[in-house]
């Protein structure tokens, strides 16, 4: 399975420092959403993109986190000065256009501040 | 706003035992319901969806699961389980329309596989 590729798989960062979180999705995929998962929790919706563009960015924290989806390359979630409070696993996944088919996982980027 | 609610946080079976997760979704129109398992330190795998049709689900490893509207709820089920089965398992529900497939995910039941 040519999945949802993610990387890194693990990141540490200390507090104030930028994380950049990437996700590579299943050829053809032209969607991608970010999920993040606190310990002992499900997951939780962030953003959905679409090449060029966020579609739905509601469960975006509005300071310090941005997503993008460029033309060409992966998808790139960004946590600006870090706080202890980031340290999650970070979930991407994809789905084709138009076929609502239950979206693929990748394995996550587990983000640790120290 | 769509919720859902997976009462168990933590269930233990025995090996070969049957299983049965509960799950309940609070959603205004036609859900998506889905189910996804999660073995440590992974990623999640589809184990199977319900769209339309058949209200029972037939998905990978032997699951199955059961749409109640009535009852709100896509209950998870296997008659026997395998030790290789202990994760965790999330239900999650998705909008009912083409082109945004933003999922609500359930906190998640726990299953340990005894002996």
């Amino acid at each position: 399975n040519a999945g949802v590729m993610q990387n890194p798989r693990h990141l540490v960062r200390r507090r104030g420092q930028e994380a950049r979180l990437r996700c590579s999705p299943v050829k053809g995929h032209s969607h991608v959403y970010w999920y993040r998962q606190l310990p002992e929790e499900g997951l939780k919706f962030m953003v959905y993109l679409q090449k060029e563009n966020i579609i739905d960015e509601s469960g975006m924290p509005k300071e310090r986190f941005s997503a993008e989806f460029p033309k060409e390359g992966p998808s790139i979630l960004r946590i600006q000065q870090v706080v202890r409070g980031d340290s999650a696993a970070y979930f991407c996944a994809s789905s084709p256009p138009k076929r609502p088919g239950g979206a693929f996982f990748g394995q996550g980027t587990r983000l640790t501040v120290v | 706003a769509q919720s859902v609610t997976q009462p168990d946080i933590h269930i233990t079976v025995s090996e070969g035992a049957s299983l049965e997760l509960r799950c309940n979704y609070s959603y205004g129109a036609t859900p998506y319901l889905f189910w996804y398992v999660q073995s440590p330190g992974q990623g999640l795998q589809l184990l199977l969806k319900y769209f339309s049709g058949d209200t029972l689900v037939q998905g990978i490893k032997g699951f199955e699961a059961e749409f109640k509207r009535s009852q709100s709820s896509f209950n998870l089920r296997k008659p026997s389980v395998h030790w290789s089965d202990a994760a965790e398992y999330f239900c999650a529900v998705g909008l009912s329309n083409f082109g945004n497939e933003k999922l609500t995910f359930g906190t998640g039941t726990r299953l340990t596989i005894i002996p």
